[in-house]
């Protein structure tokens, strides 16, 4: 069975700085793409950011480029994100899902809660 | 950027049909778009129910089918059930393989 959990959620002030992770099990990680999606309280899905099987290839929302970054570990079957500079427009809940541009999109986390606030 | 609009509410009777639309500020959408559809149910992650247009995960139930019709991506459903009420997003994929998700269609099971 194929499980995203996602952790490292939380209050945070603005200007500040949070790192989400991703634990995959039950898929072959390292063959796969994967993507951070978000979802800000009450709106609509946001395709944040995607990274390929060798880290290779990146890809970011205008929205967060040159504020997130995305990275992965193979061998620990983990994705992260780092969120540097935080606003209150990044609070959302933040999905880690397989797939993205050239793999086809299945397997979603549960999400992980991220509040920018004073 | 490209916006995806879908309608934002659409009410079907428990056993009927409905289709949902999906379109794009660039123009007409075509399978070259690898239109997605995805169901979120309230308190629930997303789940995907078609990508590539036409095509089905193990998960999707039979009634849902995918399609492009006309200029707009389309999902049907056929037979309703009270539990395929949720929100149902739309997924393109713009030039360049930029992802850009429509609005969401609340469905009413009523």
């Amino acid at each position: 069975e194929v499980q995203l959990v996602e952790s490292g959620g939380g209050l945070v002030q603005p200007g500040g700085s949070l790192r989400l992770s991703c634990a995959a099990s039950g898929l072959t990680f390292s063959s796969d793409m994967l993507s951070w999606v978000r979802q800000a309280p009450g709106k609509g899905l946001e395709w944040l950011s995607q990274i390929s099987s060798s880290s290779s290839t990146m890809y970011f929302e205008d929205s967060v480029k040159g504020r997130f970054t995305i990275s992965r570990d193979n061998a620990k079957n983990s994705l992260y994100l780092q969120m540097n500079s935080l606003r209150a427009e990044d609070t959302a809940v933040y999905y880690c899902v397989r797939g993205g541009w050239g793999q086809v999109v299945d397997y979603w986390g549960q999400g992980t809660l991220v509040t920018v606030s004073s | 950027q490209a916006v995806v609009t879908e309608e934002p509410s659409l009410t079907v009777s428990p056993g009927g049909t409905v289709t949902l639309t999906c379109g794009s500020s660039t123009g007409a959408v075509t399978s070259g778009h690898y239109p997605y559809w995805l169901q979120q149910k309230p308190g629930q992650a997303p789940r995907t129910l078609i990508y590539n247009t036409n095509n089905k995960h193990s998960w999707t139930p039979a009634r849902f089918s995918g399609s492009v019709l006309g200029d707009k991506a389309a999902l049907t459903l056929s037979g309703a059930q009270p539990e395929d009420e949720a929100e149902y997003y739309c997924l393109l994929w713009h030039s360049g393989g930029r992802p850009v998700f429509g609005g969401g269609t609340k469905l009413t099971v009523l």
